[in-house]
């Protein structure tokens, strides 16, 4: 199976701030990696296919970068309504597998 | 708009069996996959099964291999997760999503549903 290792588990921003979180796959799994966002209490939405391809309606402040086995996305000018928890997800082969999740929080 | 809407989740006692069912609306059921994914309380998101399109395919975790069955009725846009000898630790909320191909792997998820809430407990 391939494991999906994010950074950092967490980390406190403020509104307005540009944060980025890692994600690195065990064995290389070209860009076949995509990125959702999970408030509390709620379903996971996503965010990001292809590494860098933003889902329909998802606002250009989200951005994600890299292919083989690292990757990352990028949040800019960071909203309250940003603040949640980030996952990536590999699907290049069975079983996809997910990170353990970043999640963000507000300093 | 793809609403996506999950019943059957609840309270059943280790060893006894649910039924899940994912209702789809606005996109044409047929043409994509579909998949369960599941989070336990607290806890990260893992992926569970996935059915093609056509139903022909399927594919699950090996920690649900053998006990749980997905299926699918393309005639009533519906999906559906067999869960037979449920143990303390399949406890979870249980997510259906869309894929955005027919078939996978190599396709991703675009869509989720709000969840069912399956608790297994004496």
């Amino acid at each position: 199976d391939i494991q999906m290792t994010q950074s950092p588990p967490s980390l406190s921003a403020s509104v307005g701030d540009r944060v980025t979180i890692t994600c690195r796959a065990s064995q290389g799994i070209s860009n076949y990696l995509a990125w959702f966002q999970q408030k509390p209490g709620k379903a996971p939405k996503s965010l990001i296919y292809a590494a860098s391809s933003l889902q329909s309606g998802v606002p250009a402040k989200f951005s994600g970068s890299g292919s083989g086995t690292d990757f990352t996305l990028t949040i800019t000018d960071l909203q309250p309504e940003d603040f949640a928890t980030y996952y990536c997800q590999q699907y290049n082969s069975y079983p996809w597998t997910f990170g353990q999740g970043t999640k963000v929080e507000i300093k | 708009e793809v609403q996506l809407l999950e019943s059957g989740g609840g309270l059943v006692q280790p060893g006894g069996s649910l039924r899940l069912s994912c209702a789809a609306s606005g996109f044409i059921f047929s043409s994509y996959a579909m998949s369960w994914m599941r989070q336990a309380p607290g806890k990260g998101l893992e992926w569970v099964s996935i059915i093609s399109g056509s139903g022909g395919s399927t594919y699950s975790a090996d920690s649900v291999k053998g006990r749980f069955t997905i299926s699918r009725d393309n005639s009533k846009n519906t999906l559906f997760l067999q869960m037979n000898s449920l143990r303390a630790e399949d406890t979870a909320i249980y997510y259906c999503a869309k894929a955005f191909k027919s078939t996978g792997p190599r396709t991703t998820l675009d869509y989720w549903g709000q969840g069912s809430l399956v608790t297994v407990s004496s």
